[in-house]
């Protein structure tokens, strides 16, 4: 199957610093890579939709200067937190889709914590 | 609006079965996804249904009923290692993923 790589797998920064989150899929080409946030307990939450070639889609209540997201190749999506606080602190995923529109495909996850 | 329900926890003994039901309520339907999740870890693929019906596979079988927008998961010959949560997922008609909060399935020796 698939493989989605993400990086880095923990990071803690300090408040006010801006944290880079790469997703690379590693075997097939991701037109379309997904973002979620999950808090403990939660759900995944559907941050952004990020797109080869152009603008990300933001979920409502996410703010886009925030989560600066950049899909500028077939393989490699990131997702930028600017000037982190520690309410970002959480579970950051990525995800795609194989051919079909079936089976999501998930990085392995990034913990963030903000100090 | 979109909605999956799941229940929040549930326990279970070695061994035995359990099943774990999801309703959905979403605009459109592409399928239904059971995800397997332990803490910290990203979510890992089970099943997915798009027709009525059981799907079988080995210890874990998926059930699906789009008249109801009903679906559960069933374990057998539970082990401690499926000690996780269960996440459920209907995809809509935009085939994004509408996620459930998940089920933590605690299994007791």
């Amino acid at each position: 199957g698939a493989v989605v790589s993400q990086h880095p797998s923990r990071v803690i920064c300090k408040s006010g610093t801006s944290v880079k989150i790469e997703c690379r899929s590693l075997d097939f080409q991701a037109t379309t890579m997904f973002w979620y946030r999950q808090f403990p307990k939660k759900s995944l939450m559907l941050m952004a939709t990020s797109n080869e070639g152009s603008k990300a889609t933001y979920e409502q209540g996410v703010e886009k200067d925030k989560f600066l997201i950049n899909h500028a190749s077939l393989t490699l999506s990131t997702l930028t937190v600017t000037s982190a606080h520690p309410e970002d602190s959480s579970f950051y995923i990525c995800s795609t889709r194989g051919t079909g529109d079936t089976e999501a495909f998930f990085g392995q996850g990034t913990r963030l914590t903000v100090v | 609006g979109q909605n999956i329900d799941q229940p929040t926890e549930m326990t279970a003994t070695e061994g035995a079965i359990v099943q774990i039901n999801c309703t959905y309520q979403t605009s459109g339907f592409n399928g239904l996804f059971w995800y397997q999740q332990h803490a910290g870890e990203a979510p890992t693929f089970l099943s997915y249904n798009v027709l009525d019906g059981l799907e079988e596979k080995g210890r874990f079988s998926s059930f699906l009923s789009r008249s109801k927008g009903y679906s559960y998961l069933l374990l057998k010959e539970l082990q401690m290692k499926d000690s996780a949560s269960y996440l459920c997922a209907s995809m809509d008609s935009n085939y994004q993923l509408i996620w459930g909060a998940g089920t933590k399935l605690i299994i007791k020796p």
